[in-house]
């Protein structure tokens, strides 16, 4: 099956610094790229929305400014966190959709394994 | 924003029983699916169900879809402790984004 990979799996970083998280598609090509954050014990929250090519689409009351998404490729999105405070920590996760014409596959995502910020 | 949404429950069972979880939803959908959330992993897809279908199973897995009520439902049959997850639905309207329901923590006890 289709496979994205997600890196890095978790990171500590200090207040004001910037994270960056990849999010690829290894065997396929993900024509759209979602960005999630999970707080624990809660639901999946959309941020944006990246197409290959063009900018983000970003969810009501996410900042675009502090969540830059650059999805320059059919295999790579990536999400930069830009100077991280400590109410930014959380799990975020990637997921993937292939722009194939195969119903069947085109409709379902497919997730990395997510990352774990910690901002101190 | 979410529009499935699981009732918030806790399952713990036994091994080999049965384990069912709810979901509902307020708009109109193309269709719904499942997903399974190991702690600190990212989400595995289960099954889909298409908004003209009412029940469609996977191995152990059923799914029921009532599109009156907006509501469907995830049964487990003879769970195994590897099923200890948590269980979203997520509801695509059509436009190319899934909305995620609060999620289901099921505990199979071996």
């Amino acid at each position: 099956g289709a496979v994205v990979s997600q890196h890095p799996s978790w990171v500590i970083c200090k207040s004001g610094t910037s994270v960056k998280i990849e999010c690829r598609s290894l065997d396929f090509q993900a024509t759209t790229m979602f960005w999630y954050r999970q707080f624990p014990k809660q639901s999946l929250m959309l941020m944006a929305t990246s197409n290959e090519g063009s900018k983000a689409t970003y969810e009501q009351g996410v900042e675009k400014d502090k969540f830059l998404i650059n999805h320059a490729s059919l295999t790579l999105s990536t999400l930069t966190v830009t100077s991280a405070h400590p109410e930014d920590s959380s799990f975020y996760i990637c997921s993937a959709r292939t722009g194939q014409a195969i119903l069947a596959t085109n409709e379902k995502l497919f997730f990395g394994s997510g990352t774990q910020l910690s901002v101190l | 924003s979410q529009q499935g949404e699981e009732d918030p429950q806790a399952l713990s069972i036994q091994e080999g029983e049965n384990a069912t979880m709810n979901c509902s939803y307020k708009t109109s959908i193309n269709n719904l699916q499942w997903y399974r959330q190991n702690s600190g992993r990212g989400l595995v897809h289960l099954i889909l169900i298409r908004s003209n279908e009412r029940e469609k199973h996977s191995g152990r897995l059923r799914v029921t879809l009532d599109t009156s009520k907006k509501s469907s439902s995830l049964l487990i049959t003879a769970s195994r402790a590897a099923d200890t997850a948590s269980y979203f639905c997520a509801t695509d309207d059509g436009n190319n984004r899934l909305a995620f329901g609060k999620g289901n923590q099921v505990v199979v006890i071996p």
